[in-house]
């Protein structure tokens, strides 16, 4: 079973307010991913990190930033929500060489009205 | 071009019954891996089964089996004996190799129905 943890699982928030989503895993595991998904749609990964002080952005351009600080600890920050923000946000990591999977936390719906 | 191919966009069974759900993929990577994911509406994605490039064997997971080809680039999940339970989408991935740790890349999908 996957040690991975997503807070909050669901928040409704008003438009220009600061947001940070909060990503935490027990694996030891050094890459850690952001993924953006809408309803049935495919994943989209938006940030990854190598480990602690890395952070990279990936193939969909995000408004969004991460951190990485701590090993178990991979935050996504949105400075100004807008609607165009709603959507489901995944965490996830792995090892960094030779990992047969990546392991998914349980996701955080966002939806900025 | 797409690395991952899923073109089933979605899928009926009738319950008890085998699915075949495809996947076809794009590497000039020699050593790579192919995964399955399911995500029912709940939203998690449950990880289902790897395939590695070099496997001789397919790979199986209880009802869950990869019909791995890989000359033909391809890597289809079969799920045998249809529950209700199975309904959901289904994500292809692979993750290629060539060191330094390379990010995953995900097939646009295919939703799957269980019918009574």
């Amino acid at each position: 079973e996957a040690d991975i943890y997503q807070t909050p699982r669901y928040l409704v928030i008003g438009t220009g307010k600061k947001i940070t989503l909060e990503c935490s895993q027990t694996m030891g595991h050094d890459k850690m991913y952001w993924y953006q998904q809408d309803p049935g749609m495919e994943l989209h990964l938006i940030h990854y990190s190598y480990g602690v002080n890395s952070t990279e952005k990936g193939d969909l351009s995000s408004e969004s930033t991460v951190s990485r600080i701590r090993t178990e600890h991979f935050p996504l920050t949105l400075e100004s929500a807008r609607p165009s923000h709603t959507s489901q946000y995944l965490c996830a990591s792995s090892e960094f060489e030779g990992g047969k999977t990546q392991y998914f936390g349980p996701g955080t719906r966002l939806l900025v009205l | 071009a797409q690395k991952i191919t899923q073109t089933q966009p979605g899928m009926f069974v009738q319950e008890k019954e085998a699915v075949t759900l495809d996947c076809t993929y794009d590497t000039s990577d020699q050593s790579y891996g192919l995964f399955w994911y399911k995500q029912p509406s709940s939203g998690e994605m449950i990880f289902l089964i790897y395939q590695g490039s070099y496997d001789e064997q397919n790979a199986t997971e209880g009802r869950y089996s990869l019909n791995f080809q890989k000359a033909r680039k391809s890597a289809n999940l079969v799920i045998s004996a249809s529950q209700l339970g199975d309904s959901a989408m289904y994500f292809c991935a692979m993750r290629e190799g060539g060191g330094y740790g390379q990010n995953f890349v995900f097939g646009p999908g295919t939703r799957l129905s269980v019918l009574p």
